[in-house]
């Protein structure tokens, strides 16, 4: 079946414009994160969303940075004002969750994004 | 803090060779571990998942181990190949909402 997918797969934009990150995860799987990674450096968490819960928004650098998922599909992740810093690979993940029990990860490939 | 550390950061070795890859962990209470690979440009491909309970887990050329009370994983991979040229990653998760905390990867580079 199809994995996760990620659009757009790059994404050069200049400082001080909002952009907006789309993640489509594994069809039925119910979590789904955010990850970036900056280059030279390991990944970082940002946000993950599970079922109806509120989401774990404890990984976010900024209030420039927010995400909103539809049900158990479709993520998008917004940064607004965007700044140099920001430049990064933002990785998506979905999982199957069941009960509470935490399962493998998929990852998607990934939006480059490059803050001019 | 919990956080993950690998060991080599680089590693180059001949073709045919076996080799294996660290990863070490300092909160022992986790959940459960995975080791992914990372091709230049792309995103992470999981090669294993151990739950916490778990000793070890293997997939054809690959077996990870898990030690919880000493804090380490380790990935063995056997008869070495170029298409195992890659970065490996080992992300622990701590059943704090699923998220992964990642260790910095170990750059592998298989030789012809």
């Amino acid at each position: 079946g199809a994995g996760v997918s990620q659009s757009p797969s790059n994404k050069v934009t200049e400082k001080g414009k909002d952009v907006e990150l789309r993640c489509d995860p594994i069809s039925g799987h119910t979590a789904l994160y955010w990850y970036r990674q900056r280059l030279g450096q390991g990944l970082e968490f940002l946000i993950y969303f599970q079922g109806n819960s509120a989401p774990d928004k404890s990984g976010l650098p900024s209030d420039r940075f927010s995400a909103e998922r539809t049900g158990e599909s479709v993520s998008t992740l917004t940064i607004q004002r965007t700044q140099q810093e920001d430049s990064a690979v933002y990785l998506c993940a979905s999982s199957l969750e069941v009960s509470g029990r935490y399962n493998e990860q998929f990852f998607g490939p990934g939006t480059r994004l490059t803050v001019l | 803090k919990q956080e993950v550390t690998q060991i080599p950061a680089a590693l180059s070795v001949p073709e045919g060779e076996n080799l294996v890859l660290n990863c070490s962990f300092t909160d022992s209470a986790i959940y459960n571990l995975q080791w992914f690979r990372q091709d230049p440009g792309k995103g992470l491909t999981s090669l294993l998942l151990i739950q916490s309970s778990q000793r070890e887990q293997t997939s054809g050329r690959l077996n990870a181990s898990l030690d919880k009370s000493s804090g380490r994983s380790t990935l063995y991979i056997a008869a070495s190949q170029p298409g195992d040229s890659a970065t490996y990653l080992c992300a622990v998760n701590y059943n704090q909402g699923g998220k992964l905390i990642f260790g910095q990867g170990t750059e592998l580079s298989v030789k012809p």
